[in-house]
């Protein structure tokens, strides 16, 4: 069961430089999400989408950009990146009931 | 304004000892509550949730967590610690299904 997947696991970037984090689900959910995680600050929503063709920002949208376009695709783009986008970030979906599923995580570094 | 709470950055206890983790939330009605936790380098994993009902959850590994609607609280609990619970604990809060904030984690150390 492969349930969320991300790639790639691991990303240096030049500033200004622009990237897509993919991520796929196979569990046919509605929703899914992108957050990002900094040290001793959680996890902070990125975007989130509750299905196809449907996105919305979360907290931290600033910088990022989303698309939607099947039920299993939520890929996360970086278009300028910036030494502030370092981060570790994290696609999810969830059920109807809320519960998520995480990838494992993509470790992005700008330099 | 929504917002998640863990007043605990860090935590240390002993092998065999008992834990409490600690949770609240602000939110003017009654969210889905969660626990999630993650080892070094990995992804999240759920330990549990609430969603209505009985107020004493029962996860996996051995953790229960308990909703106090007073406090607005969801409290992690193990009776006994073992040394291969040492991780990052998340408490989540789902204010419907479209919006899931996380606390900033407590990072839980188990001596020997």
């Amino acid at each position: 069961n492969a349930g969320v997947t991300q790639t790639p696991k691991f990303r240096i970037l030049k500033i200004g430089q622009s990237m897509t984090l993919q991520c796929t689900q196979d569990m046919n959910h509605n929703y899914m999400y992108w957050y990002r995680q900094d040290p001793g600050m959680g996890l902070k929503l990125i975007y989130y989408s509750v299905g196809a063709g449907i996105t919305d920002k979360g907290e931290v949208p600033n910088g990022y950009n989303v698309s939607r376009s099947t039920t299993e695709d939520f890929p996360l783009r970086l278009e300028l990146a910036a030494p502030s986008q370092t981060s570790v970030y994290f696609c999810a979906s969830s059920n109807q009931r809320g519960e998520a599923f995480f990838g494992q995580g993509t470790r992005l570094t700008v330099v | 304004a929504q917002s998640v709470t863990q007043p605990d950055i860090h935590i240390t206890v002993s092998e065999g000892a008992s834990l409490e983790l600690r949770c609240n939330y602000s939110y003017g009605a009654t969210p889905y509550l969660f626990w999630y936790v993650q080892s070094p380098g990995q992804g999240l994993q759920l330990l549990l949730k609430y969603f209505s009902g009985d107020t004493l959850v029962q996860g996996i590994k051995g953790f229960e967590a308990e909703f106090k609607r007073s406090q607005s609280s969801f409290n992690l609990r193990k009776p006994s610690v073992h040394w291969s619970d040492a991780a990052e604990y998340f408490c989540a809060v789902g204010f419907n299904n479209n919006d899931m904030r996380f606390g900033a984690g407590t990072r839980l150390t188990v001596k020997p």
